[in-house]
């Protein structure tokens, strides 16, 4: 069965750095993208970036880029996306994806982490 | 590459409702768009993929099609239930992005 299993939540102070992280199982983790989908609070889906571990070629969300930075360990079959100065506008939950080369269908979503930046 | 979707669509139980998803730039036929249903506090779940498939465990009530004239996608659900109320979300990709649609939510009154 494919999984992704995400950490918990967060509660950070603006400026503070964040790193979350999603653990992909029960498939072939170097062949498929990990991507991340922003939701914040009451609003739309936004997808921000993915990453594929095959190779670790990055895309993101030209209106994103810059805020976030997204890595994966392949040993460890997990992705993260990272922030160095949180803003209280990244409170949201974030999900990660997994789709693969050929056709951006997220066919499968971990269950969210909800970060929260607040002074 | 945006997608546009009505923001709400509210229908009775038993009806029959569509839910467009406009292209903005390009073919929407150039790569295929998935749908997506979210109920309040879970996360997404996919209804159609590839334009028109439905996962394994999504009711034939569900379908997805394609209008390349008027550059846009469609999602369906026949025969209304109370369950299917919830958020959809269309979703493409180009060569280098994934989109979403902003979402409609759905009212079965």
């Amino acid at each position: 069965e494919v999984q992704l299993v995400q950490s918990g939540a967060e509660v950070k102070k603006p400026g503070e750095s964040l790193k979350i992280s999603c653990k992909g199982s029960g498939y072939s983790f170097t062949s498929y993208w990990i991507g991340w989908v922003r939701q914040m609070p009451g609003k739309g889906l936004e997808w921000m970036g993915s990453i594929y571990p095959g190779d670790f070629d990055t895309r993101y969300n030209p209106s994103l880029q810059g805020q976030v930075s997204i890595s994966v360990d392949k040993s460890l079959t997990t992705a993260y996306l990272h922030w160095s100065s949180l803003k209280a506008s990244d409170t949201a939950m974030y999900y990660c994806v997994r789709h693969s080369p050929a056709v951006w269908h997220y066919d499968s979503w971990g269950q969210g982490t909800l970060v929260t930046v607040s002074s | 590459f945006m997608l546009t979707q009505p923001h709400s669509v509210s229908e009775s139980p038993g009806k029959t409702v569509t839910i467009s998803c406009a292209g903005s730039s390009g073919s929407i036929a150039s790569n295929y768009v998935q749908w997506y249903q979210q109920r309040p506090g879970s996360a997404p779940t996919t209804v159609i993929y590839e334009n028109n498939y439905r996962p394994s465990g999504v009711p034939d009530r569900f379908s997805g099609s394609i209008d390349i004239s008027s550059n846009s996608a469609s999602l369906t659900i026949s025969g209304l239930k109370t369950e299917d109320e919830a958020d959809y979300y269309c979703q493409s990709y180009d060569s280098r992005n994934g989109v979403f649609g902003g979402g409609t939510k759905l009212t079965v009154l």
